[in-house]
Formats: structure tokens, sequence, C-alpha cells
């Protein structure tokens, strides 16, 4: 168990709705980091929270968000989900400068 | 475009074997090179990392091999054993680990070692 939580695991749902998924960190870990990971792309970096604010963007769609809140936990807003949209979505998390970087579980999102 | 190609994309090995996988990176600003283990089912976990002031790093059975010149890494896996069967990614970010890192990661091999 890496001490990172994701919910929900699975989430079924139709093209053009919005879904949120969430992710509550390791405790002490300010960073959080969203991963999408599909057969054809891989583990693909979206984006990083440093204690509530936005750190780094990688290949999130403008129809993608997240926020950080002061809890530290975070969530991921996707929204006029597509076909295409189907994957596993990881957190991870990380405490500081140095050290590992722990991810949750996943949520495996279908869209139909 | 992909900054870190890794290959094979699956392998299989008999237990007792050597498992070999390699990765090649474009961007020489990359200065933290991790290896991920993956099972079925769960996240992504932190195996073994190196960074490119050295050459090789070996922990237990698993050893990373380093040429900065070549650009590419490789997973060494020794003695490899049936709860070693998972997918491996390599991975590649700059900053050293720092904060505000993101990871490259590789597409990943699918390792099958045969009892």
């Amino acid at each position: 168990d890496s001490g990172v939580t994701q919910t929900p695991k699975h989430l079924i749902t139709a093209t053009g709705q919005r879904v949120t998924l969430r992710c509550s960190p390791r405790s002490g870990d300010l960073s959080v980091y969203w991963y999408q990971q599909s057969l054809d792309q891989g583990l693909q970096f979206l984006i990083q929270y440093y204690n509530g604010e936005e750190r780094a963007k990688g290949n999130i769609l403008e129809r993608f968000s997240a926020q950080q809140f002061p809890d530290l936990h975070s969530e991921l807003n996707l929204s006029s989900l597509e076909l295409g949209d189907s994957a596993l979505y990881f957190c991870a998390s990380k405490q500081g400068a140095t050290g590992e970087l722990f991810f949750g579980e996943g949520s495996r999102l279908t869209v139909l | 475009q992909q900054q870190v190609k890794q290959s094979p994309q699956s392998l299989i090995v008999q237990k007792g074997g050597i498992s070999i996988i390699n990765c090649a990176y474009e961007n020489t600003a990359f200065d933290y090179f991790p290896w991920y283990q993956q099972f079925p089912g769960k996240g992504p976990a932190l195996l073994i990392a190196i960074r490119p002031d050295v050459s090789e790093k070996k922990e237990g059975r698993f050893t990373i091999s380093f040429n900065k010149s070549a650009k590419q890494f490789s997973l060494h896996i020794m003695d490899s054993q049936p709860g070693d069967s998972a997918t491996y990614f390599c991975a590649a970010s700059m900053g050293g680990g720092g904060s505000n890192y993101k990871l490259t990661f590789g597409k990943g091999t699918l390792l099958t070692v045969n009892p």
C-alpha cells in the first residue's frame, strides 16, 4: 500500500458527461501529480500541484482541469468526455524536493 | 514526440535467467532515470533509480547500467523469479528529481518469468 488513495476505482459513464476523480496524497506529501495511462500512449503526465499551487503542466486537454485543496487532496475534473478519454488515471504524491514518487492504484474510467 | 524509447515491448524469461530491458532518451537535460514496476491492478512503484554521475547502480538482483554518451540506460534483473512478472517502465526527468519535476515514461515492457 503506497498510502495514496484514489476514488473511485472504477467509473463508467457516457460521452459528453463530466466526472471528478479524487486523490488523497500520503500524509505530509505536498506534491500531487496526475498521470493518464492508456494502451497506446502509455503513462502521460497531466499536471502537478504543490501545496495548492499548479507547478507543471503536461499533455492535459483543455476539457480537463485539476485543483489541490487546503487539506492537500486533489481532484481531476474531466468534462465533455469522449471515447478516447477511457484510460487509467493515476495520482502520485511526493513529500518535498527529493524522494520517491508514490502512486495510487488508479481510477479506471470507461466512456461508452 | 516520444522522448524515452523502451524495448522490448514484451519479454519471456525462464526462472533463474537474466532479464534485460533497454531505454534510450533524447533530451540531454534529463538527469534522473528511475525504473518503475507495475503489477496488474496496482500503480507503478519505484524499483531503482540512477543519476548520470554514475554508470551503474545495483540493488539486490536489480542493476541499472547507464551510458551517458549513448543516451541509453538499461535494467538487468538477475536470477529472475516468477514473482518478478510485471510491467516495467523506464522514465526520465529533469531537475534531479526535485519537487518540480515531471517524469517522462517509456511505453513499458511486460516481463513474464516462467517457472
